[in-house]
């Protein structure tokens, strides 16, 4: 069975623009949920969301969204960038199944952002 | 809120030494609780995880980690370290968060292996 995918990898923006970033669950999850990871805050966990619904937001301003597609692919935008919107943007899906507090969470490889 | 606190950011052993990544959560209700691993340039991998099922929790590549509930604790052990073993480990508490399951990490351990 196919990992978790993310495109791009790598991203160079600069600041004030807009970026989208996907991600493409395992086959039969339903689930997705992003973070981001930087050295300095560690992993912080930004939404997850669930049959094309938002099912729980963390704390980020709302430059930060995303939605879910009927496939459960989903996809993150940043809008107006900033120089500590850096960071390795990590995407997470698990069967994402009712009161599923010990669903494991799979996560693909990444994208990388720098913002310049 | 629920979290977990591992203790030091960097650990180093030698190869063929005991591994101990140390992990304390703060939980008022049963938790449930993951040790991740994180390889450079790479997303997160499971190693293990405890439902309550075992308080002795085996994972994979040797790693095992002990639910101990009176010292509040879930430290990931290795009895001997491999060269393969050098990456970053999370500990992680999954609990419920209004009616939404949360997922929230601690700041990682980086484990060095010499040679």
């Amino acid at each position: 069975k196919a990992g978790v995918t993310q495109t791009p990898r790598y991203l160079i923006k600069t600041r004030g623009q807009q970026v989208t970033l996907s991600c493409s669950p395992i086959s039969g999850h339903r689930s997705v949920s992003w973070y981001q990871q930087t050295p300095g805050q560690g992993l912080q966990f930004l939404f997850e969301y669930f049959s094309e619904t938002q099912r729980n937001k963390g704390n980020f301003p709302g430059r930060f969204s995303g939605r879910q597609f009927s496939n459960s692919r989903s996809e993150m935008n940043v809008s107006t960038l900033e120089l500590g919107d850096s960071a390795l943007y990590l995407c997470a899906s698990s069967l994402g199944t009712s009161g599923g507090l010990t669903d494991t969470q799979y996560f693909g490889p990444g994208t990388r952002l720098t913002v310049l | 809120a629920q979290s977990v606190t591992q203790l030091g950011s960097h650990v180093s052993v030698s190869e063929g030494a005991l591994v101990l990544l140390r992990c304390n959560y703060s939980s008022s209700v049963p938790p449930y609780l993951f040790w991740y691993v994180q390889y450079p340039n790479q997303g997160l991998q499971l190693l293990l995880k405890y439902t309550s099922a075992a308080t002795l929790v085996k994972g994979i590549n040797g790693f095992e980690a002990e639910f101990k509930k009176s010292e509040t604790s879930f430290h990931l052990t290795k009895p001997s370290a491999h060269m393969s073993d050098a990456a970053e480990y999370f500990c992680a508490v999954s609990y419920l968060s209004g009616s939404a399951r949360q997922l929230t990490f601690g700041s990682g351990t980086q484990l060095t292996v010499l040679p």
